[in-house]
């Protein structure tokens, strides 16, 4: 299967600050989607972006297949950022391929 | 529609007993997945449907482990004889399609002491 990378495992920041979390795959993807995963454990779909850019209020993301990584940055970051980000993908079948995490602590 | 359900969300079990957890995905999705995550780790892929066709599963599920989704709606996960290491937390997501957006439940937590 293909192979997820993410970095930096962890990452502290103080309000306010901008930060970049990076994902690395091994092979091509049909899917690339990021996902917050709040303190109960629920996975919350923040982007779906196989390539391209797209933002979302604070957030925004970009990915370059051809180079197969993507990026997620958190501008003006708030307490309530905090959190496991997980990048997954999908190759030529239909199971996402999880990394590992990033843990953020966004400190008052 | 208020997305992917899970029930339990919850569940502390003895040792060798079973269990049954059920997923009510997005209603118009006809794909269907169950994901496991233990801690510190991201979620690793169980098995998968698509309407009432179980299509593929991980060699994670051993044989112990048996999922269904009679009508290609909800689909029950059952493990029998549980053990320590099924401890874990037990997701299900649904998609429309192939290479569709995959949305998660909220998850069971299954605790075997």
């Amino acid at each position: 299967g293909i192979q997820v990378e993410q970095s930096p495992p962890d990452l502290i920041l103080q309000e306010g600050a901008n930060s970049t979390l990076r994902c690395n795959f091994s092979d091509s993807v049909n899917n690339l989607q990021w996902f917050h995963q709040n303190p109960w454990g629920q996975l919350i779909n923040l982007f779906y972006i196989p390539s391209g850019t797209k933002q979302n209020g604070r957030l925004s993301a970009t990915t370059v297949a051809t180079e197969r990584y993507s990026l997620l940055y958190i501008s003006s970051s708030q307490t309530t950022d905090s959190g496991v980000y997980f990048c997954a993908v999908v190759g030529n079948d239909y199971k996402l391929s999880f990394g590992a995490g990033t843990t953020v602590t966004v400190r008052a | 529609d208020t997305g992917v359900s899970q029930d339990p969300r919850h569940k502390i079990t003895k040792r060798g007993q079973n269990v049954t957890f059920r997923c009510d995905p997005i209603s118009e999705h006809n794909r269907l997945y169950w994901y496991r995550q233990t801690l510190g780790q991201g979620p690793e892929f169980l098995t998968y449907f698509q309407n009432e066709a179980q299509l593929e599963k991980s060699r994670l599920l051993s044989d112990r482990f048996s999922a269904e989704r009679p009508k290609g709606s909800f689909s029950t996960l059952e493990i029998q004889r549980t053990e320590q290491g099924d401890s874990a937390m037990y997701l299900c997501a649904s998609s429309l399609g192939t290479g569709g957006e995959q949305y998660f439940g909220p998850g069971t937590r299954l605790t075997v002491t």
